[in-house]
């Protein structure tokens, strides 16, 4: 499986500020995802992010707020814009190798996120 | 649409005795079935995943579970407590030769007492 890091592991940031938050792959991966984790809840999906295509949102994210890159195979961004309270929570990214993996993901470390 | 619902939100044994937590799920098709695990302050993990070959799967750290089919369950057990076990435990469900999301249960919280 593939090692996945995640930069930064936590941050402390501002009502109205925007952090964007990396993953990095160490091989070729075909899809990515990105998932918020509320305090004390379980996984939610944000979105899916294929290299060379616009990532596909879930239904109650949106693009304006949490847009996304794919450059290559081995990288995403997730950038949560225009902070509020509501989007503490940890950011996970995951990959999945494609074909005959039966879907299984694998996580990176997270983002832990508060927003004052 | 599929879902996942784990039964108990915290569960609570003694070192030593048995883990049991539930996972049933909602699928229209066959599905693949997953339990993760995640340590304070950590990501997820994977502990084992069903994918359609043998209904009773052996995962990491000693842990099992089974496909029931009938009962549209998938609960996870460990014969043996350890105090390392202690953590969140989370039950995933995707479809086979459908979309590749996951969709998780609300976590189970267990505790294991000295």
């Amino acid at each position: 499986s593939a090692v996945i890091s995640q930069k930064p592991s936590r941050d402390i940031c501002q009502r109205g500020t925007s952090l964007t938050i990396q993953c990095q792959v160490d091989s070729q991966v075909t899809m990515m995802f990105w998932y918020r984790q509320q305090p004390g809840q379980s996984l939610t999906l944000i979105a899916t992010a294929n290299q060379g295509s616009e990532a596909t949102y879930e239904s109650g994210f949106v693009i304006d707020k949490f847009p996304i890159s794919r450059p290559n195979l081995t990288f995403s961004t997730l950038t949560v814009s225009n902070m509020s309270p509501e989007d503490s929570s940890i950011y996970l990214c995951s990959d999945q190798q494609g074909l005959g993996s039966y879907n299984e993901q694998f996580f990176g470390p997270g983002t832990r996120l508060t927003v004052l | 649409a599929q879902s996942v619902t784990q039964l108990g939100s915290h569960v609570s044994v003694s070192e030593g005795a048995l883990v049991l937590l539930r996972c049933n799920y909602s699928s229209s098709v066959p599905p693949y079935l997953f339990w993760y695990v995640q340590y304070p302050n950590q990501g997820l993990q994977l502990l084992l995943k069903y994918t359609s070959a043998a209904t009773l799967v052996k995962g990491i750290n000693g842990f099992e579970a089974e496909f029931k089919k009938s009962e549209t369950s998938f609960h996870l057990t460990k014969p043996s407590a350890h105090m390392s076990d202690a953590a969140e435990y989370f039950c995933a469900v995707s479809l086979q030769g459908g979309s590749e999301k996951l969709v998780f249960g609300k976590g189970t919280k267990l505790t294991v007492n000295p």
